[in-house]
């Protein structure tokens, strides 16, 4: 139990639809880092957030956008979805950057 | 470009041998290290962790690594394999000088064999 909770587990969405996940982090975790991982792969990082900023950028495209909430929650966006976004997404939490992240169980992605 | 490797997408092992999974990276910082644990359809388990100090690292469920800067390594070690190990495993590194991501390797799927 790593204290990180994504939210839905499982989603299906239509190509060109727009999607919002979620994450609950740990208190008093102020990073969020989110990650994609396609079947068969290793995870591939999107992006980071640190105290509501973002701090940090794999190679995704601008459709990929996030945002970080005091509360220590955080959504991925994802517009104009695409069939290769099919995958599962992972959130992590820490408490600062550069230091160990804890993961959520993921969610789910099925563009169709 | 910094890269992890894994170079075994499979291994089997009997239960109660030993194991030992392989993690190379490419960095040209000084990097910090992670082993990582997934089980189907779930998220990623922390195994164990190297950010500086000793070289030889404890974690969790009985497991060690060994960082070997000289070979650019970070072996993943468990001296006698349970059926519930059975998962697939991830290395990934990270370094301050790259900014805040994690790159991992592409896994390595356990069997455990009883």
């Amino acid at each position: 139990e790593t204290g990180v909770t994504q939210s839905p587990t499982h989603l299906i969405k239509t190509r060109g639809q727009q999607v919002t996940l979620r994450c609950s982090s740990q208190s008093g975790h102020n990073t969020v880092s989110w990650y994609q991982q396609a079947l068969g792969q290793g995870p591939q990082f999107i992006f980071q957030y640190y105290r509501e900023e973002e701090n940090g950028r794999g190679n995704f495209p601008p459709r990929f956008s996030g945002l970080q909430f005091p509360n220590y929650s955080s959504e991925l966006n994802v517009n104009a979805l695409e069939l290769d976004d099919s995958a599962l997404y992972l959130c992590a939490s820490g408490r600062e950057p550069n230091t160990e992240a804890f993961f959520g169980q993921g969610t789910r992605l099925t563009v169709v | 470009a910094q890269s992890v490797t894994q170079p075994d997408i499979h291994i089997t092992v009997s239960e109660g041998a030993s194991l030992e999974l392989r993690c190379n990276y490419s960095y040209g910082a000084t990097p910090y290290l992670f082993w990582y644990v997934q089980s189907p359809g779930q998220g990623l388990q922390l195994l164990l962790k190297y950010f500086s100090g000793d070289t030889l690292v404890q974690g969790i469920k009985g497991f060690e690594a060994e960082f070997k800067r000289s070979q650019s390594s970070f072996n993943l070690r468990k001296p006698s394999v349970h059926w519930s190990d059975a998962a697939e495993y991830f290395c990934a590194v990270g370094a301050m000088e790259y900014g805040n991501k994690l790159v991992f390797g592409a896994g390595t799927i356990l069997r455990v064999k009883s």
